[in-house]
C-alpha cells in the first residue's frame, strides 16, 4: 500500500465549477497535510496546509481534514482555466522531509 | 521564504558518466532535501543532507550511486553517477521555507529543478 494515494486523473471540470481533489494517507500518526500545485515543467509551489480535522479555507481553496478516514481533499471553487496543474498531496510523516502522492492532473474547460 | 538557485537547469548526458548537480540556498538550513520526480511521476525522496554528517539515505537509494556532498548551510550537491537512461528525471533539491507556528510542521519549498536526460 503506498503511503499517500491519489487518483491521478485527469479530472475535468469546466470554467466556473468546483473542483474536488482527494487524498488517503496510511500512516495515523501523520499530523500536518499539504497541498502543492505544479504546473508542468515547473516544481511545485505550496497552495495550502492543514493540521487539524475539519476545512480550512483561504480564498477560492478550501481544504478538508478528517484524521479518523486518514482523508484529505482539496476543493477549488470557481475553477479558472489558470488552476489546470497537477496537484500534489503531501503528508508529514515526522521524519521533516515529506511524502508525496503521485498528484492529480486537473484540466479546467474554458 | 528561502530562494533556491539549481544547477544546472537541464543537460543531456551519456550512459555511464556522472553529474554533479549543485543547490545553493540564500539562508542558512539545517536540513536539505534531494528528490527525484521520473516522468509522469510524483516526487520520491533520496535523501536527506545534513551539514557536519553524512547524508540519509531513503530505502532504494545508495550513497555509491547518489553521492551528497553538505559542506555548510547554504550548499548541498548531488551527484549522479555511472548515469543510464533510468536516471533520466527531474532532480528537485528542497528546503524547509517554514515553521507553521500552530503545529510546528516544517513546510518545504522547492527549487527550480534539474532535468537530466541520460542517452
Amino acid at each position: 500500500q503506498k503511503e499517500v494515494e491519489q487518483n491521478s486523473g485527469p479530472l475535468s471540470v469546466p470554467e466556473g465549477a468546483i473542483a474536488s481533489l482527494n487524498c488517503t494517507y496510511s500512516d495515523r500518526g501523520s499530523q500536518s497535510f499539504f497541498w502543492y500545485r505544479q504546473y508542468s515543467g515547473k516544481s511545485p509551489e505550496l497552495i495550502m496546509s492543514i493540521y487539524s480535522n475539519g476545512d480550512k479555507e483561504d480564498g477560492r481553496f478550501t481544504a478538508q481534514l478528517n484524521k479518523a478516514s486518514q482523508y484529505v481533499s482539496l476543493l477549488i471553487r470557481d475553477s479558472q482555466p489558470s488552476d489546470s496543474a497537477t496537484y500534489l498531496c503531501a503528508v508529514d510523516t515526522g521524519r521533516r522531509a515529506l511524502t508525496f502522492g503521485s498528484g492529480t492532473r486537473l484540466q479546467v474547460q474554458p | 521564504s528561502a530562494v533556491i538557485s539549481q544547477k544546472p537547469s537541464r543537460d543531456i548526458c551519456q550512459r555511464g558518466t556522472s553529474l554533479t548537480i549543485q543547490c545553493q540556498v540564500d539562508s542558512q538550513v539545517t536540513m536539505m532535501f534531494w528528490y527525484r520526480q521520473q516522468p509522469g511521476q510524483s516526487l520520491t525522496l533520496i535523501a536527506t543532507a545534513n551539514q557536519g554528517s553524512e547524508a540519509t539515505y531513503e530505502s532504494g537509494f545508495v550513497i555509491d550511486k547518489f553521492p551528497i556532498s553538505r559542506p555548510n548551510l547554504t550548499f548541498s550537491t548531488l551527484t549522479v553517477s555511472n548515469m543510464s537512461p533510468e536516471d533520466s528525471s527531474i532532480y528537485l533539491c528542497s528546503v524547509e521555507a517554514h515553521r507553521d507556528s500552530t503545529s510546528g510542521a516544517n513546510v518545504l519549498t522547492f527549487g527550480a529543478g534539474s532535468r537530466l536526460t541520460v542517452l
